[in-house]
C-alpha cells in the first residue's frame, strides 16, 4: 500500500483564489520531503526541498512567496499554491526520505490542479 | 551538475518482445541511479536503484538495469513485456556524495505495448 499519500488527489479552483495539497507519510517520520510539478507528458521539476521544523529550499526560478511550503510535522508537509493562475494548473507530486529503509524516497499519488 | 537523457520518447513493442529503455547521466560525482513507473494519473513507482555493488540490478516486474560507468548509462530492459507494463518510465540520477537526495529526472520514456 501507499506510504505517501496526498489530497486532495484533485482539485479546481477559481482563478485569484489559494489551494493547499497535503503530503502525509503515512508509515515514517519524513523530516525531508520533496515538491515537484508535473506538466502533461513532460518529466517532474522539482520545486523545493521541505524541511520539518525549518524554512523550504527553492529551486531556481520557484517563486517561494507564490509556492509556500509548510513542514510542521514530521509526518505532514504542505504546498499551498497562492493566487492562483491558469497557468498554475499541473500535476503535483511530493516525495519523502524514509531514512530507517535506507532512505528510500517514496513519490505520492499526485494531485492534479486545474485552475479556472 | 547533473543531468539524465531518455533519447527514446516513445517506445513500442508487441507483446511478449523483449524492450530496452535507454538512460544516459553526467556527472561529475558519484551517483545514485533509479528508474521509476509512472501509470496514468498516478505518482511514481520505484522499480529498481543502483546505490553501489553489483552492478547488475534486478526490480519488481521482471525489469533489471545495469549501470555502466564507462558509458554513463543505466538502461532498463524486459525480456518479456506485458500489456500491462504500458506506462510512462523515467530515470532518475541523485548524488552520492551531497546527501540532498535531491532526483534529477529525465524527460520519461513511454512504453507502448501492443497486443
Amino acid at each position: 500500500g501507499a506510504v505517501v499519500s496526498q489530497h486532495p488527489s484533485w482539485v479546481i479552483c477559481k482563478s485569484g483564489t489559494s489551494v493547499k495539497i497535503e503530503c502525509r507519510s503515512l508509515d515514517f517520520q519524513a523530516t525531508t520531503m520533496f515538491w515537484y510539478r508535473q506538466f502533461p507528458k513532460q518529466s517532474l521539476m522539482l520545486m523545493a526541498t521541505s524541511n520539518e521544523g525549518s524554512k523550504a529550499t527553492y529551486e531556481q526560478g520557484v517563486e517561494k512567496d507564490k509556492f509556500l511550503i509548510n513542514h510542521a510535522s514530521l509526518t505532514l508537509s504542505t504546498l499551498t499554491v497562492t493566487s492562483a493562475h491558469p497557468e498554475d494548473s499541473s500535476f503535483y507530486i511530493c516525495s519523502a526520505i524514509w531514512r530507517a529503509a535506507g532512505n528510500t524516497i517514496y513519490f505520492g499519488e499526485g494531485s492534479w490542479l486545474t485552475v479556472v | 551538475a547533473q543531468s539524465v537523457t531518455q533519447l527514446d520518447s516513445q517506445v513500442p513493442v508487441f507483446e511478449e518482445a523483449p524492450v530496452e529503455l535507454r538512460c544516459n547521466y553526467s556527472s561529475s560525482v558519484s551517483v545514485y541511479l533509479f528508474w521509476y513507473v509512472q501509470y496514468p494519473n498516478q505518482g511514481l513507482q520505484l522499480l529498481l536503484k543502483y546505490l553501489s555493488g553489483s552492478t547488475l540490478v534486478k526490480g519488481i516486474n521482471g525489469f533489471e538495469a545495469e549501470f555502466n560507468k564507462s558509458q554513463t548509462s543505466f538502461h532498463l530492459r524486459k525480456p518479456s513485456v506485458h500489456i500491462s507494463d504500458t506506462a510512462e518510465y523515467f530515470c532518475a540520477v541523485s548524488s552520492a556524495t551531497s546527501g540532498t537526495y535531491k532526483y534529477i529526472f529525465g524527460t520519461g520514456t513511454r512504453l507502448k505495448v501492443l497486443a
